[in-house]
């Protein structure tokens, strides 16, 4: 199947800095990507819509200048964490639809942990 | 406001029998359903789909069951297998709302016991 990857697969960083985790779809080009965010034992939370080209689309509640997404090509979204604190500690996943899959049939990265100390 | 749930967090089941794995939806829009399985530190892997046109798929030992007059679908695991132990989440899509964009429910962790 569609392989996504996604880097890193963990980081720990200090209060205040900005970390930025990439998402690529290895094998087929997305001109739509996601990004969700786990917390411990709850469900994915879908964060943002991310567009080739294009303004990503923030669900509501979620800061897009806390949150900065790029896609700036058809195999690479980049999903920053600007000014990052302990509470934005998480679980965060991005997926890929591939043109031409079945509906809603998304492939999912392995997932960046983010550590705030 | 919590569309699609998945009300048991988790289930034990032994080896060989059967896992039935609930979830229900309130957004009638929603016309595609999926099931993915989660291992920790690692992203979500599909694992089977269904349409609204129909009331069942099958994969293998993975049977989807969809009700849509009750908004209720269940995937049934036979035999179980150890390791089929994972989180198994229930999500849902609709062209009208969202097009690719899932909701999940909040997962159901499934212990296979040898």
């Amino acid at each position: 199947g569609a392989v996504v990857s996604q880097h890193p697969s963990w980081v720990i960083c200090k209060s205040g800095t900005s970390v930025k985790i990439e998402c690529r779809s290895l094998d087929f080009q997305a001109t739509t990507m996601f990004w969700y965010r786990q917390f411990p034992k709850q469900s994915l939370m879908l964060m943002a819509t991310s567009n080739e080209g294009s303004k990503a689309t923030y669900e509501q509640g979620v800061e897009k200048d806390k949150f900065l997404i790029n896609h700036a090509s058809l195999t690479l979204s980049t999903l920053t964490v600007t000014s990052a604190h302990p509470e934005d500690s998480s679980f965060y996943i991005c997926s890929a639809r591939s043109e031409g899959a079945d509906t809603g049939e998304l492939f999912f990265g392995e997932g960046s942990r983010l550590t705030v100390l | 406001d919590q569309q699609v749930k998945q009300n048991s967090p988790s289930l034990s089941v032994q080896e060989g029998r059967i896992s039935i794995l609930n979830c229900d939806y309130t957004n009638s829009m929603f016309d595609y359903f999926l099931w993915y399985k989660k291992y920790p530190a690692e992203g979500p892997t599909f694992l089977i789909s269904i349409s609204s046109i129909k009331d069942k798929n099958e994969d293998g030992r993975f049977t989807v069951f969809l009700n849509k007059s009750a908004k209720h679908l269940s995937l049934h695991i036979v035999p179980s297998q150890p390791g089929d132990s994972a989180v198994y989440f229930c999500a849902a899509s609709g062209w009208e709302t969202s097009g690719s964009r899932l909701t999940f429910g909040e997962g159901t962790q499934l212990t296979v016991n040898p």
